[in-house]
């Protein structure tokens, strides 16, 4: 079965720093990853996804990560922090072991603050 | 193009009442998978759908929950008799035909937040 950690529920970074938000994930299968950004109150905006193309893969404001089968990894990183990119972070992987398309499996999300 | 659209944004029911929340797919979507995201946690599926068949509803609670994606309208998600603990914000997502662009990708609506009184 299918299952992501998220490590550190809180992350705080100053304006201008590496942003670097942990997932681990488990697959029986050869995993699609996803990153998704929720700002308060609002739906999940996909940041990026892995599909089995390119292990290092560029997403929307910056955002990158790269997929590590060794490690069983792929960390969400952002040279420089902005303001604007405090949010609340979900990693997923896709369920497609059953036969449907396939639904995702979250996180329990990552806060990043972003200090001036 | 619009995105995933759903109503009502927030709604309160009082204990045994019922809740309608509906989601609006985006435009030539015809996969609509339904989340339920509890304070401090991560969204937890509950059903995928496709128009007139639900696909997988491994994630749906046995009593009082049922969802339906007519072939024509919005998919509807359906709580009977709420309780304290239905509270919690429930989110839709959709997703292309399979074969077509980004398939593999959900893309989110803004959700409906559910009090239960």
């Amino acid at each position: 079965a299918q299952s992501v950690t998220q490590l550190g529920s809180h992350v705080s970074v100053s304006e201008g720093a590496l942003v670097l938000l942990r997932c681990n994930y488990s697959s029986s299968v050869p995993p699609y990853l996803f990153w998704y950004v929720q700002y308060p109150n609002q739906g999940l905006q996909l940041l990026l996804k892995y599909t089995s193309a390119a292990t290092l893969v560029k997403g929307i404001n910056g955002f990158e990560a790269e997929f590590k089968k060794s490690e069983t990894s792929f960390h969400l990183t952002k040279p420089s922090a902005h303001m604007s990119d405090a949010a609340e972070y979900f990693c997923a992987v896709s369920d497609r072991g059953g036969g449907s398309q396939g639904n995702l499996i979250f996180g329990k999300g990552t806060k990043l603050s972003v200090k001036p | 193009n619009a995105g995933v659209m759903q109503n009502p944004r927030h709604l309160v029911r009082r204990r045994g009442q019922e809740a309608r929340l509906r989601c609006s797919p985006m435009k030539g979507h015809s996969h609509v998978y339904w989340y339920r995201q509890l304070p401090e946690e991560g969204l937890k599926f509950m059903v995928y759908l496709q128009k007139e068949n639900i696909i997988d509803e491994s994630g749906m609670p046995k009593e009082r929950f049922s969802a339906e994606f007519p072939k024509e309208g919005p998919s509807i998600l359906r709580i009977q008799q709420v309780v304290r603990g239905d509270s919690a914000a429930y989110f839709c997502a959709s997703s292309p035909l399979p074969g077509g662009a980004s398939t593999d990708t959900q893309y989110f609506g803004p959700g409906t937040r559910l009090t239960v009184l």
